[in-house]
């Protein structure tokens, strides 16, 4: 089925250990996301891609970075992690930038990742 | 800039009663305005979109809301819960060249 997956879908890791998460998506979109979710906060924008090769920040870069180096993929990593950044990631593509367009509005979103930082 | 209020954090219904969960919003421009369902330990599915069409909008699942440029509000309802409805519902606004940003979510509870 067409979409967006992610992987792993759970992960514990212990501070200072660094980590990738991936994600990819079949639907040729050329827009891409990382969403953090917490409680009582709904989703933050990591950082974001605009097309393949190029990333920009979200709302909430500090300690992440991400990769776009072909089009369907979208990675997040995690250089050194802290027990902050314990979080549910959400990856999202769309057709249009912001899920706006003549077309296809809205997001497409993966099952998420569950990250646990001890 | 845009915001999202969610008025409340946890709704709880008895199965065949009507929903009501409540969106405000706050944009500089003339927003798009989306609600999604998340299921436990799952990714969000949206439910329905407004996009400066008709102000009514009906989406899947029987779920419909209404965009109200006057009260700044895009309130998602359902006439009769359904046990599968139990999740948490986030409302979402977009202006043209703007993030999406999510409102916190609203736990919805579905009695027997």
């Amino acid at each position: 089925n067409a979409g967006v997956t992610q992987t792993p879908k759970f992960r514990v890791l212990k501070t200072g250990q660094s980590m990738t998460l991936l994600c990819a998506q079949d639907m040729n979109h050329e827009y891409m996301y990382w969403y953090r979710q917490d409680p009582g906060m709904g989703l933050r924008l990591i950082h974001y891609s605009v097309g393949e090769g190029t990333t920009a920040k979200g709302e909430v870069p500090d300690g992440y970075n991400v990769s776009r180096l072909k089009k369907q993929n979208f990675l997040l990593g995690l250089e050194s992690a802290a027990p902050s950044q314990t979080s549910v990631y959400f990856c999202a593509s769309s057709y249009g930038m912001w899920g706006t367009s003549n077309e296809n509005y809205g997001y497409t979103f993966g099952s998420g990742t569950r990250l646990t930082v001890v | 800039a845009q915001s999202v209020t969610q008025l409340d954090s946890h709704v709880s219904v008895s199965e065949g009663t009507p929903v009501l969960l409540r969106c405000n919003y706050s944009s500089s421009y003339s927003p798009s305005l989306f609600w999604y369902v998340q299921h436990p330990n799952k990714g969000l599915q949206l439910l329905l979109k407004y996009t400066s069409a008709a102000t009514l909008v009906k989406g899947i699942n029987g779920f419909e809301a209404e965009f109200k440029k006057s009260e700044t509000s895009f309130h998602l309802t359902k006439p009769s819960a359904h046990m599968s409805d139990a999740a948490e519902y986030f409302c979402v606004v977009s202006a043209y060249g703007q993030n999406f940003v999510f409102g916190p979510g609203t736990r919805l509870s579905v009695l027997p």
